[in-house]
């Protein structure tokens, strides 16, 4: 069985300040996925990001990074110079090749305060 | 290209009445997954369609039945409404493979009183 954990179920911090979000998965397929989505207080989530059990390059774009590390099981979240309009709900997702279902983390509330 | 789109965003229904929710998938794509969240018990699957046959199922009762039509769209029904049931329903839609990244519509947020 697949099993996303994300420990930090709320953090607040003040913009400018960086923070990570932690992201730990459990899958006995050696081929899956990882994603990351963020859900705006609107409800919609919006897709940020999607890596697979093979690459384990770190991915960068703009203020927002990823780090995957297999030998943990994680892959965290990191957000540069956090802004507010970053508060959202952000969740971590697994897929894998036995069904087209994805397994979600119990997701992470970030709050960015002015 | 316009994205996922559900109808409606907001329905308040009664105990023991049933529901039907819609979800029109992006142009070209053909499988269309439901999700449930709740606070206690978060985002649950509770099906996929691809090509109009219901191909993957969650852990959810008979009361939670969905289809796919010949134009990818896709309807979800509940009936007999518990007031468990009350949650943001999302679709979500990709081409079809695991490998494929879905994207997710606003929601229908479903009162049950």
């Amino acid at each position: 069985a697949q099993k996303v954990t994300q420990a930090q179920t709320e953090i607040s911090v003040v913009e400018k300040e960086d923070v990570t979000l932690d992201c730990v998965y459990e899958t006995r397929d050696t081929t899956y996925y990882l994603f990351w989505y963020k859900q705006p207080p609107s409800g919609e989530l919006v897709f940020l990001i999607r890596r697979n059990s093979f690459d384990e390059q770190n991915e960068i774009s703009g203020r927002y990074s990823w780090n995957f590390q297999k030998s943990t099981s994680s892959f965290n979240f990191t957000i540069t110079a956090s802004q507010v309009v970053d508060s959202a709900v952000y969740f971590c997702a697994l897929i894998h090749n036995a069904g087209n279902m994805l397994t979600f983390g119990g997701g992470t509330r970030l709050m960015v305060k002015p | 290209k316009a994205g996922v789109t559900q109808t409606p965003r907001y329905l308040i229904k009664t105990r023991g009445q049933q529901v039907t929710l819609s979800c029109s998938p992006i142009s070209g794509h053909r499988s269309v997954s439901w999700y449930q969240q709740t606070p206690g018990q978060g985002l649950q699957f509770l099906f996929e369609y691809f090509s109009e046959t219901q191909r993957n199922k969650g852990n959810f009762p008979g009361r939670f039945s969905g289809r796919q039509f010949s134009n990818s769209r896709s309807e979800m029904n509940v009936s007999t409404l518990e007031l468990g049931d009350s949650a943001l329903y999302l679709c979500a839609s990709s081409l079809g493979q695991f490998t494929d990244t879905q994207y997710f519509g606003p929601g229908t947020r479903l009162t049950v009183l």
